[in-house]
C-alpha cells in the first residue's frame, strides 16, 4: 500500500472548516483513499473514501488533486465531538485478505471554543 | 449501515492467564476480519488476518500461540490471549470486511486489556 504523510496535529475553532491534508504521492492507479478517524479509546470510525473523483456525504468532504497525488478532508462545520485523530489510509479496495488497513500516524484534530 | 461488535469492552486479568475477546459483525457476513493492537499514544497496528474457515495469518513478530484466532462462522471471530503477561496489556480492536460488497472495513470499539 502507498504511504501517505500527514501533519501530526491541527487546530481548528468550532463552527468552522476543519481542511486535513494528506499526502500520498506513491499512490497506485487502483488505490482508493480512505479516510478514518478515531475518538480517544474508541474504535476508528469510517468517514469517506475515493478514487479520483471528489466525495461528499452527511460527514465530510473528499477532495483529491487531478494527479492524486494528494488529498483533502473537509469538515464544513467542526464541533467539539469532531476532536480526534484523523488517519489517511490508501489501498486497494476489496480484494479479501488485501484489504487490511495498514495505519499511519494520522493528523490530531483539537477544535476548540 | 454496517455494525461490528466487540466484547468485553475492558477485562482485567492476571498474568498466566487466558483472555478472550469477541468480535462480530451484526448486521452482514464477513469472509475476512482483522485484529489491531494499539499502544497509549501509538498508532494501530496490525496482528493478524482472520478468515472464516481457515488458519489466521499473521504478521511478522506476532506470535500465533500466543494469540490464538478463530473465525468459525461469517459473523464472529475470537482473539484468545493466552498466558496473558503485563507487557500485553494493550487495546485490541477488530474489524470485518463485508463480504462480496464494495463496502470499507468496519471496526468494533475495541477491548482494553489490563494484565496485573
Amino acid at each position: 500500500d502507498a504511504k501517505t504523510t500527514q501533519p501530526p496535529s491541527m487546530d481548528c475553532a468550532e463552527g468552522r472548516a476543519a481542511n486535513l491534508p494528506c499526502n500520498h504521492s506513491t499512490i497506485s492507479g487502483n488505490e482508493y483513499v480512505y479516510w478514518y478517524r478515531q475518538i480517544h479509546s474508541q474504535g476508528p470510525q469510517y468517514i469517506i473514501h475515493g478514487l479520483k473523483n471528489n466525495e461528499t456525504n452527511e460527514m465530510a468532504s473528499l477532495i483529491i488533486t487531478e494527479d492524486r497525488k494528494s488529498s483533502t478532508l473537509i469538515l464544513p462545520h467542526a464541533t467539539l465531538r469532531d476532536t480526534a485523530v484523523y488517519y489517511c489510509i490508501v489501498r486497494v479496495r476489496d480484494t479479501g485478505t488485501a484489504s487490511k488497513l495498514t495505519f499511519g500516524t494520522g493528523t490530531r484534530l483539537q477544535v476548540t471554543l | 449501515g454496517a455494525v461490528v461488535s466487540q466484547h468485553p469492552s475492558r477485562v482485567i486479568c492476571k498474568s498466566g492467564t487466558s483472555v478472550k475477546i469477541e468480535c462480530r459483525s451484526l448486521d452482514f457476513q464477513a469472509t475476512t476480519m482483522f485484529w489491531y493492537r494499539q499502544f497509549p499514544k501509538k498508532s494501530l497496528m496490525l496482528m493478524a488476518t482472520s478468515n472464516e474457515g481457515s488458519k489466521a495469518t499473521y504478521e511478522q513478530g506476532v506470535e500465533k500461540d500466543k494469540f490464538l484466532i478463530n473465525h468459525a462462522s461469517l459473523t464472529l471471530s475470537t482473539l484468545t490471549v493466552t498466558s496473558a503477561h503485563p507487557e500485553d496489556s494493550s487495546f485490541y480492536i477488530c474489524s470485518a470486511l463485508r463480504t462480496g460488497n464494495g463496502s470499507p472495513l468496519h471496526f468494533g470499539n475495541g477491548t482494553r486489556l489490563t494484565v496485573t
